[in-house]
């Protein structure tokens, strides 16, 4: 099936730095990608939809500034969290659609990436 | 209001038994896609089943199985034979309408499977 990768994995950061996440569609071209963010024991709530070649789609709260997202290729998009700070710690996973996929309705998942800041 | 919802935050089953998790969901839109998914401690998100509200019979994967009932807005997932392996969250989400459109999660059952 269709891969989705992210990178990193984990970071730790300090207080005040950005850090920039990384999601790719391995195998396919995703013109649509979807970052969601998961705090421990909840589940997850979508921060934005990321548009290939075009300003990403925030949900309400979710500051624009601070988390910004570029969709700069069919098989890349990126999350930078900017000064970042604690209460930024948390689970960030991407998903993307293959729309020439067998299973249209399939989408799939990124592995995560587990922001600490310290 | 919720659109998804899953009242049952822990659930145990012996290995070898059966169990349902349990899925409420809310929407207007006549077409729409309900989804479960896997989540270990690792953090990945594993698809497990999906059904479309257009689907004349309900969706099977192997063990496990969506228990659609329309009228009732209840997508419940049952899965058959419980193993060790299964003990993980399992979430349940919707997708409205068609099209590029991203899930909506419910809170999430964290099941527990006991030999």
């Amino acid at each position: 099936g269709a891969v989705v990768s992210q990178h990193p994995s984990w970071v730790i950061c300090k207080s005040g730095t950005s850090v920039k996440i990384e999601c790719r569609s391995l195998d396919f071209q995703a013109t649509t990608m979807f970052w969601y963010r998961q705090f421990p024991k909840q589940s997850l709530m979508l921060m934005a939809t990321s548009n290939e070649g075009s300003k990403a789609t925030y949900e309400q709260g979710v500051e624009k500034d601070k988390f910004l997202i570029n969709h700069a290729s069919l098989t890349l998009s990126t999350l930078t969290v900017t000064s970042a700070h604690p209460e930024d710690s948390s689970f960030y996973i991407c998903s993307a659609r293959d729309p020439s996929g067998r299973a249209l309705y399939e989408q799939y998942f990124g592995p995560g990436t587990r922001l600490t800041v310290t | 209001a919720q659109k998804i919802t899953q009242t049952q935050p822990g659930m145990f089953v012996q290995e070898k038994e059966a169990v349902t998790l349990d899925c409420t969901y809310d929407t207007s839109d006549p077409s729409y896609g309900l989804f479960w998914y896997k989540q270990p401690s690792s953090g990945e998100m594993i698809f497990l089943i999906y059904q479309g509200s257009y689907d004349q019979q309900n969706a099977t994967e192997g063990r496990y199985s969506l228990n659609f009932q329309k009228a009732r807005k209840s997508a419940n997932l049952v899965i058959s034979a419980s193993q060790l392996g299964d003990s993980a969250m399992y979430f349940c989400a919707m997708r409205e309408g068609t099209g590029r459109r991203a899930l909506t999660f419910g809170s999430g059952t964290r099941l527990q499977v006991q030999p």
